[in-house]
């Protein structure tokens, strides 16, 4: 069974820094990986698939790496909209995310 | 723009059946190669994924929920179905409904389900 975890749970980033999450997967998921963006009371939104293409409309400031095992999601200037819950899900076989990680205002 | 909306009963009673719809508007549930699925929230926890259902009507269940999971699809109606079964508080969820292939690009607002006598 494929687990997937992700750190740190919490990230504290001033707004203009670079954040970068990480998500590691138990057992190699390829690069069947999206990462999501929720904020409270609100549905995820998908940012990150294929471990590395960004979906529509999501800005160039948030990018995606890895394969096999090691993911990154990375914010090159955090902007004030994006402090929030994220979530890696891996899709190589049934879908599973991780448990998510907090980015904050430091 | 395609939409999802989820509905149905916000509370339910321990031991019975939970059964959500969601409705599809804006494109057709029978897109050739998208999946629709249920993921829940629990308060203050992570994302779960329940289950999924294809056009045609094949399904894929979460292990740990299998036993309980049933998914079903109108295609008439452009809906997809939840029934959960055997309920219990561990249960209460925000419950989600999403199109998804690579990754989940369309959510519903999401419905919150109580499971309380």
């Amino acid at each position: 069974e494929i687990v997937m975890t992700q750190s740190p749970a919490t990230l504290s980033v001033s707004p203009g820094e670079r954040a970068t999450l990480s998500c590691r997967a138990s057992q190699s998921v390829s690069s069947n990986l999206a990462w999501y963006q929720q904020k409270p009371g609100q549905a995820p939104r998908l940012l990150i698939y294929g471990a590395s293409t960004r979906a529509t409309g999501i800005p160039a400031r948030f990018s995606g790496s890895g394969s096999g095992t090691e993911f990154t999601l990375t914010i090159s200037s955090l902007q004030s909209e994006d402090f929030a819950v994220y979530y890696c899900q891996q899709y190589n076989n049934w879908p599973l995310f991780g448990q998510g990680t907090k980015v904050e205002i430091k | 723009q395609l939409q999802l909306q989820e509905s149905g009963p916000g509370l339910v009673k321990p031991s019975e059946t939970l059964s959500l719809t969601c409705t599809v508007s804006g494109g057709s549930i029978s897109s050739s190669s998208y999946y629709w699925g249920w993921i829940r929230q629990p308060p203050g926890k992570g994302l779960e994924w329940i289950g999924s259902i294809y056009y045609s009507g094949s399904t894929y269940y979460n292990p740990s929920l299998k036993s309980r999971v049933t998914i079903s699809v109108d295609t008439s109606k452009n809906q997809f179905s939840l029934k959960l079964s055997s309920v219990t508080a561990a249960d209460t969820a925000v419950y989600y409904c999403a199109r998804h292939r690579d990754g989940m690009d369309v959510w519903g607002q999401g419905t919150t389900v109580t499971v309380s006598s």
